[in-house]
């Protein structure tokens, strides 16, 4: 199995482009998550999803966009990059409410 | 909401020593109590977790936490450090069956020859 794979690995961006972060689990998991990671802060919710079809705000979700078409995939959207969004994505899925969560190796975007 | 406290950004142990990384949370509900740990350029893995039951809870890697209601705290300890220890270490907290988990701000640890 591969748990969570996340795409792309790294990314640089001028401000005002647009991407998408692909996140994929293959443990059938319901829940999953989107953080960011920043020096000092730990990680922060941004967004999270309770099953197939469903998105909820987390912690700091101003400037990005989810969606859960399939179970397995989670992407995570930049409508329009600012540099404040310069960070480390990671992305974790999880069986149980409140369960162990299961994380990606991460993606490291610079918007310059 | 839930909250954490990681005290202590960096913690410098020798090779052998006691390892203490300490954690205090905030929660108006039974907690939910994790540790991950972090080795550079990866994702989070899981320590141990603390939902319900005995309140010491061994993980793995020999690290094991206690869970202190009465002093809101759930420090990660380890008897004896190794090299390979040297990572960063987040405790994080989840309000019962909030999905919303908290993370610290992590702890980065060192272990010298």
């Amino acid at each position: 199995n591969a748990g969570v794979t996340q795409t792309p690995k790294f990314r640089v961006l001028k401000t005002g482009q647009s991407m998408t972060l692909l996140c994929a689990q293959d443990m059938n998991h319901e829940y999953m998550y989107w953080y960011r990671q920043d020096p000092g802060m730990g990680l922060r919710l941004i967004h999270y999803s309770v099953g197939e079809g469903t998105t909820a705000k987390g912690e700091v979700p101003d400037g990005y966009n989810v969606s859960r078409l399939k179970k397995q995939n989670f992407l995570l959207g930049l409508e329009s990059a600012a540099p404040s969004q310069t960070s480390v994505y990671f992305c974790a899925s999880s069986y149980l409410l409140a369960g162990e969560q299961f994380f990606g190796p991460g993606t490291r975007l610079t918007v310059l | 909401a839930q909250s954490v406290t990681q005290l202590g950004s960096h913690v410098s142990v020798s090779e052998g020593a006691l390892v203490l990384l300490r954690c205090n949370y905030s929660s108006s509900v039974p907690p939910y109590l994790f540790w991950y740990v972090q080795y550079p350029n990866q994702g989070l893995q899981l320590l141990l977790k603390y939902t319900t039951g005995a309140t010491l809870v061994k993980g793995i890697n020999g690290f094991e936490a206690e869970f202190k209601k009465s002093e809101t705290s759930f420090h990660l300890t380890k008897p004896s450090a190794h090299m390979s220890d040297a990572a960063e270490y987040f405790c994080a907290v989840s309000a019962g069956n909030n999905n919303d988990m908290r993370f610290g701000a992590g702890t980065r640890l060192t272990v010298k020859p």
